[in-house]
């Protein structure tokens, strides 16, 4: 599965849009970009994924570039409850299935 | 929304011991459960995948005599850490994907091992 680059932080006011870069030059045609978080002492919460189209759901708006190289993860109003760990991750649709996690982004939301 | 539960939350064990972790998914069938294991300020390291009826398939560098993998339901795996040891104290987290090929992992809230 390719590689991801995040930023190791990033730090937001509270009741603004964050905005979470991932670099995923490597990503190949079959690989979907996957969106994790996880707050401390937690497991990974589930956030969002999309393969080329922008996505949103309750959560989160998912911006992927056209090239498929890179997308940002939009919270569109922050609240203190959205500190955590950001994971980006690219897996493929098909074959292997696991998430293999980097070191993501640690997103704290500032009152 | 699919749910994965993990049981216990927390352990404390003494070292020499074994300690059974369970990772069950509450409302869905999961072939295929995966264990990770997370240390203090890292991320989390995959340690094995557990498959339903066959042998789990562990990463390189764990030990599959240590971490023992069973697999028996569509809805149950379990970790044994055997004959613990302080380095084994870490945060335990299972997660399964749900049927569709597509469908995102979901991942229980994890289980904190401390060996004393």
């Amino acid at each position: 599965d390719a590689k991801t680059t995040q930023p190791p932080s990033m730090d937001c006011a509270e009741g603004r849009a964050a905005n979470l870069p991932c670099n995923h030059s490597t990503i190949s045609g079959n690989e979907y970009v996957y969106w994790y978080r996880q707050i401390h002492s937690q497991g990974p919460q589930y956030i969002i994924h999309g393969l080329k189209n922008n996505e949103t759901n309750e959560m989160a708006s998912l911006i992927i570039t056209e090239d498929r190289k890179s997308s940002t993860l939009i919270l569109p109003h922050a609240t203190l409850r959205d500190t955590a760990v950001y994971y980006c991750i690219v897996r493929s649709k098909e074959g292997a299935q696991k998430l293999v996690f980097g070191q993501g982004t640690r997103l704290t939301i500032n009152p | 929304g699919a749910v994965v539960s993990q049981h216990p939350s927390w352990v404390i064990c003494k070292s020499g011991t074994s300690v059974k972790i369970e990772c069950r998914s509450l409302d869905f069938q999961a072939t295929t459960m995966f264990w990770y294991r997370q240390f203090p300020k890292q991320s989390l390291m995959l340690m094995a995948t557990s498959n339903e009826g066959s042998k789990a398939t562990y990463e390189q560098g764990v030990e599959k005599d240590k971490f023992l993998i069973n697999h028996a339901s569509l809805t149950l795996s379990t970790l044994t850490v055997t004959s613990a040891h302080p380095e084994d104290s870490s945060f335990y987290i299972c997660s399964a994907r749900g049927q569709q090929m597509n469908s995102p992992l979901h991942f229980g809230n994890g289980t904190r091992l401390t060996v004393t």
